[in-house]
């Protein structure tokens, strides 16, 4: 799997738009940008996934790059129960031999009130 | 719809002692995976249980270990507990990746977690 580059920590206002970046130069063609995220002390929650075209569900929006060697994931009006470990990790289709999900550090999102 | 169950919820044990944890998947989800997560670091990957056999498997020892049952529930158990077992264990289900001939995304789903202390 491709390795990702995450800052460690970003802060947020409440209510506005937190843009959380992640790197992935090494990427190859048939792998998927997954997006999870952890409250302290919680299981991850998935949180979207997408391959190259933009994504958007009831949580957040993934803005992949043409070259997908980078991806934003966008949480629109972030709210204090946002704050938590975003992690983003790229992973191949399942169907081959790797099955696992390859978390690193990932981006402490703090939302202030 | 119940989502990814584990328990118990929190374990204390002490060096030398076996541990046994339970993940209940997901309805609909037939594969299980585990995690182990040591505090301040990503999750981990142990192994993943397919049609009760381990399909993969990440640098974890021989005293990790586990089991699926024809239900899709799984167990992990660790052996010979040593200090640095002392971690949040997650387990995390996702479907088949074929199902009536369609392909799906195995998408993880976490449960919980369970809280190991090893004292």
């Amino acid at each position: 799997d491709a390795k990702t580059t995450q800052p460690p920590s970003m802060d947020c206002a409440e209510g506005r738009a937190a843009n959380l970046p992640c790197n992935h130069s090494t990427i190859s063609g048939n792998e998927y940008v997954y997006w999870y995220r952890q409250i302290h002390s919680q299981g991850p929650q998935y949180i979207i996934h997408g391959l190259k075209n933009n994504e958007t569900n009831e949580m957040a929006s993934l803005i992949i790059t043409e070259d997908r060697k980078s991806s934003t994931l966008i949480l629109p009006h972030a709210t204090l129960r946002d704050t938590a470990v975003y992690y983003c990790i790229v992973r191949g289709h399942s169907g081959g031999s790797n099955y696992k999900l390859t978390f690193g550090k990932g981006t402490l999102l703090t939302v202030n009130p | 719809d119940a989502g990814v169950t584990q328990s118990p919820t929190h374990l204390i044990k002490t060096r030398g002692q076996q541990v046994t944890l339970r993940c209940s998947p997901k309805s609909g989800h037939d594969t299980v995976s585990w995690y182990q997560q040591a505090l301040g670091q990503g999750p981990q990957f142990i192994f993943q249980y397919y049609e009760e056999e381990e399909r993969q498997r990440g640098n974890f020892p021989d005293r990790f270990s586990g089991h699926q049952y024809p239900n899709y529930s799984s167990e992990l158990n660790v052996n010979a507990l040593l200090l640095g077992d002392s971690a949040l264990y997650l387990c995390a289900s996702s479907p088949a990746v074929t199902s009536g001939g369609a392909k799906k995304l195995d998408t993880q789903y976490f449960g919980p977690g369970t809280r190991l202390t090893v004292l």
